[in-house]
């Protein structure tokens, strides 16, 4: 596609609902970031992928937490048993090889957990 | 670890003023830094980046350059105008390998006609 995509734009979900979030990067991107940005905060890194690599998931922020990015393309975020601090707009960018450090981010996906 | 640390917001210039954001960072080794802007309802982009000391990254009339002696990278431009109205970031990366950003909590500019 031309650009990064994810959807859903906006997300609510209850309390302890699990939540799935769909990032499509830019075709032939390799390497794939997921970043949580709370209100008035800059984007915090959560993990990222090489291909279907996941290399670092440092940012994490607890076991709820799971990404996965299984044929290399597509990634999902998923958040279980969700909690009202997981209330942020979640990033997803992705960079290939000749860019030179370039991020190309996505619109993000707004997640309000009531 | 990394950090990057920028004035605090909200900025309100008048149009054709002049604009600095100043910016600071912590890092081991040679980080790459950046400047990232976020149009209201848009994803963040890309707006400038300087990879190395004394280099100057530019674009659209804004300007940054990489100061290794003070550890910053403040975003400068001559005459701001009311379509620069934003929220810019400012970044660094620290090279590893893979192009992981660290990411300070920006600053909001209004720019009035």
């Amino acid at each position: 596609g031309a650009g990064v995509s994810q959807s859903p734009r906006y997300k609510v979900a209850k309390r302890g609902q699990d939540v799935a979030l769909r990032c499509d990067p830019i075709s032939g991107h390799v390497s794939l970031f997921w970043y949580q940005q709370a209100l008035g905060q800059g984007p915090e890194f959560l993990t990222y992928f090489q291909n279907e690599a996941q290399l670092d998931k440092s940012g994490l922020p607890s076991d709820r937490f799971f990404a996965e990015r299984p044929e290399g393309s597509v990634s999902t975020l998923k958040i279980q048993r969700t909690q009202q601090e997981d209330s942020a707009v979640y990033l997803c960018a992705s960079t290939g090889p000749g860019n030179n450090e370039k991020l190309f981010f996505g619109s993000g996906t707004q997640l309000s957990v009531l | 670890g990394d950090s990057v640390t920028q004035m605090e917001g909200p900025v309100t210039l008048s149009e054709e003023a002049f604009l600095t954001i100043n910016c600071t960072y912590t890092a081991t080794g040679y980080p790459s830094l950046f400047w990232y802007v976020q149009y209201p309802g848009e994803g963040l982009q890309l707006l400038l980046k300087a990879t190395k000391a004394d280099d100057k990254g530019s674009n659209k009339g804004f300007e940054a350059t990489y100061r290794k002696e003070t550890t910053s990278f403040h975003l400068e431009k001559g005459s701001v105008q009311v379509s620069d109205s934003a929220v810019y970031f400012c970044a660094l990366s620290d090279g590893g390998g893979y192009q992981k950003v660290t990411f300070g909590t920006g600053t909001k500019l209004q720019v009035i006609p």
